[in-house]
């Protein structure tokens, strides 16, 4: 578990702030993803990537950016938050030849 | 997309009993289905997980079974315990090589003493 960490663990912000959550692996791991977790909603996708500066979609992409210039970090940009981007966001990353994703501590975010 | 519904939402048991939690998902193209154990304020943890060639996997107290035709998938816990208590989340992944995984909306259990 200690192989892939995030930070901060708590950010308070504004509406209208740019926000950047960090998500760092020492696993090598090809794929990592970026989660949000709200009440009634499960987890929900928002990017992913399958290895440096190769990324793509998922299920929530609108109001995020994220980069991947090293294997090891995988950024989420919030350019501009909104309220409703409040929730707890967590980082996963996998093996290329694995299906298990492993998942960090999680950021929770609040937009006021 | 693919589209992961998950019953209960919450399930209360007593020690000892077993509990089942169930989940359906909409895409045939789905091969692996993980099951997640999250505490809480912490992060979700694989327990188990199986794919769409094996119909049945057990580890110890757990087990989950898969019914391709009829696209559902079950977790079953024998001989709870407290420290069974927290949300389970199924998922299905789908696609050869990003195993992109949607997620149900959890069940909470709890594991009354």
């Amino acid at each position: 578990d200690a192989g892939i960490t995030q930070s901060p663990r708590y950010k308070i912000t504004e509406t209208g702030r740019q926000v950047t959550l960090m998500c760092h692996q020492t696993w090598s791991h090809s794929y990592m993803f970026w989660y949000r977790q709200d009440l009634g909603h499960g987890l929900r996708l928002i990017y992913y990537s399958a290895a440096a500066d190769i990324t793509d979609k998922g299920e929530v992409p609108d109001g995020y950016v994220v980069s991947r210039s090293k294997t090891e970090n995988f950024p989420l940009t919030l350019e501009s938050a909104t309220r409703s981007q409040t929730s707890v966001y967590f980082c996963a990353s996998r093996r290329l030849a694995e299906e298990t994703q492993y998942f960090g501590p999680g950021t929770r975010l609040l937009v006021l | 997309g693919e589209n992961v519904e998950q019953h209960p939402s919450t399930l209360s048991v007593q020690e000892g009993d077993s509990a089942v939690i169930k989940c359906t998902y909409s895409d045939s193209a789905s091969n692996y289905f993980p099951w997640y154990k999250q505490e809480l304020g912490k992060r979700p943890q694989l327990i188990i997980d199986i794919r769409s060639n094996v119909g049945e996997k057990k580890d110890q107290r757990i087990a989950v079974t898969l019914n391709k035709t009829a696209k559902h998938f079950s977790l079953h816990i024998t001989e709870t315990q407290p420290e069974d208590s927290a949300v389970y989340f199924c998922a299905a992944g789908v696609g050869a090589g990003s195993y992109q995984l949607t997620f149900g909306k959890g069940t909470k259990l709890s594991v009354i003493p």
